[in-house]
């Protein structure tokens, strides 16, 4: 069965609103999470470390105030886009590293189109 | 700096013909290579890593620090092997640099 569920798997939002994604750990607490994105046939680009607990780990070049990461336990992290525009129209993945092996666990995606 | 390369987009390869999907990197530190695989309308999923050497589902892939290269290979291409690979360095104990990603088509 699935390790990470994702939710929505699509949304459709109007410029300038704000959407929410969630991501739930299933078979494991997970005290990190990771939020990628994935622009078309291009790879996906690690955004943030989501951490329980405490404050997100954002890589350079992506904003903050933009892409709102909580972790509020340790099987859910949230990423809400803010004030979307149509260059946030992506394809957002989260995961769930297992410790000591390295290996991820992919939610199913979420692919959000700001009209 | 890009830390993982897959030079091809698209791999089309004929059922039982040998397949080998590329993959370089380049990282300052003891590199952990990952090779994830996403079938039609699923999930990225780990396909194998190179610090246990197994063989899944037919693959193989070697570790080489000379050529900085991890390159995915199976002798006898299946119809089910179609999908996308995604090559993936580890770093900074839990972090993954991803390749753009190499599309392979078995054609029956």
């Amino acid at each position: 069965g699935a390790v990470v569920s994702q939710h929505p798997s699509r949304v459709i939002c109007k410029s300038g609103t704000s959407v929410k994604i969630e991501c739930r750990s299933l078979d494991f607490q997970a005290t990190t999470m990771f939020w990628y994105r994935q622009f078309p046939k291009q790879s996906l680009m690690l955004m943030a470390t989501s951490n329980e607990g405490s404050k997100a780990t954002y890589e350079q070049g992506v904003e903050k105030d933009k892409f709102l990461i909580n972790h509020a336990s340790l099987t859910l992290s949230t990423l809400t886009v803010t004030s979307a525009h149509p260059e946030d129209s992506s394809f957002y993945i989260c995961s769930v590293g297992r410790e000591n092996t390295g290996e991820l666990f992919f939610g199913e995606g979420s692919r959000l189109t700001v009209l | 700096a890009q830390r993982v390369t897959q030079p091809e987009k698209l791999l089309s390869v004929f059922k039982g013909a040998p397949v080998e999907l590329k993959c370089n990197y380049s990282y300052s530190g003891s590199p952990e290579l990952f090779w994830y695989v996403q079938y039609s309308r699923q999930r990225l999923q780990l396909l194998l890593r190179h610090i246990s050497r197994e063989s899944i589902k037919g693959f193989t892939a070697d570790l080489n620090k000379g050529e900085t290269s991890f390159h995915l290979k199976k002798p006898f291409a299946q119809e089910e092997d179609s999908a996308m690979y995604y090559c993936a360095l580890l770093y900074n104990f839990n972090k993954f640099y991803f390749g753009s990603g190499t599309k392979l088509n078995v054609k029956p």
